[in-house]
């Protein structure tokens, strides 16, 4: 059984702070992805990154996806307000019949003013 | 990004009814769909796969014959959730995937069963 192992769970911090959430497995990944989720609205996609070693910058988030591709993490640079949210790192594989996502169990971001 | 839609976005029910969630997929051709379940403060639980045409797949531990799934079309899919109790109250999202793209997440329906 494949399995995400995501850190840490809960991330309380003050505005301007960096901050980095993990995700690691025992398995390769084809590819994965990162959400971000509202409460009561579904997870939103905010990248993919499907290379060994591939980072990827939106804004102030940087994504790095291991050379090994069984790890990734998320990097958030001067953390605002508005970043607050759960984070759901999510890895695809597609050597099975059907290539579903296995999720992680989430980090829920607060980040206070 | 691709817009999946679901309807109802919530919904509340007697116990021993059944309910209705559609799924839908507006800008793009849904070859594969997803249901999921997630709970309060923990993440999302795959409960089945349906391809287009086919009969859905349900991870180990959820009853087919309580959440039935139609993937009749490329972008319509609905989970049917038969004689609801209060245990099934929960938060239901769909996802829907052309191919092997990305897959994209609905806004989720909150069922409540009383």
């Amino acid at each position: 059984t494949q399995l995400l192992e995501q850190s840490p769970q809960f991330l309380s911090i003050q505005e301007g702070e960096n901050l980095t959430v993990y995700c690691n497995s025992s398995s390769v990944f084809s590819s994965l992805q990162w959400y971000r989720q509202e409460p009561g609205e579904g997870p939103v996609l905010l990248v993919t990154v499907v290379t060994g070693g591939e980072v990827k910058k939106l804004k102030r988030l940087t994504f790095q996806f291991g050379d090994a591709r069984k790890d990734s993490s998320l990097h958030i640079t001067a953390a605002q307000p508005g970043d607050t949210g759960l984070y759901l790192c999510a890895g695809a594989s597609y050597g099975g019949s059907q290539g579903n996502l296995i999720f992680g169990k989430g980090t829920k971001l607060s980040v206070k003013p | 990004g691709a817009v999946v839609s679901q309807h109802p976005s919530w919904v509340i029910c007697k116990s021993g009814t059944s309910v209705k969630i559609e799924c839908r997929s507006l800008d793009f051709q849904a070859t594969t769909m997803f249901w999921y379940r997630q709970f309060p403060k923990q993440s999302l639980m795959l409960m089945a796969t349906s391809n287009e045409g086919s009969k859905a797949t349900y991870e180990q531990g959820v009853e087919k014959d309580k959440f039935l799934i139609n993937h009749a079309s490329l972008t319509l899919s609905t989970l049917t959730v038969t004689s609801a109790h209060p245990e099934d109250s929960s938060f239901y999202i769909c996802s829907a995937r052309e191919g092997l793209q990305d897959e994209f997440f609905g806004p989720g329906t909150r069922l409540t069963v009383l």
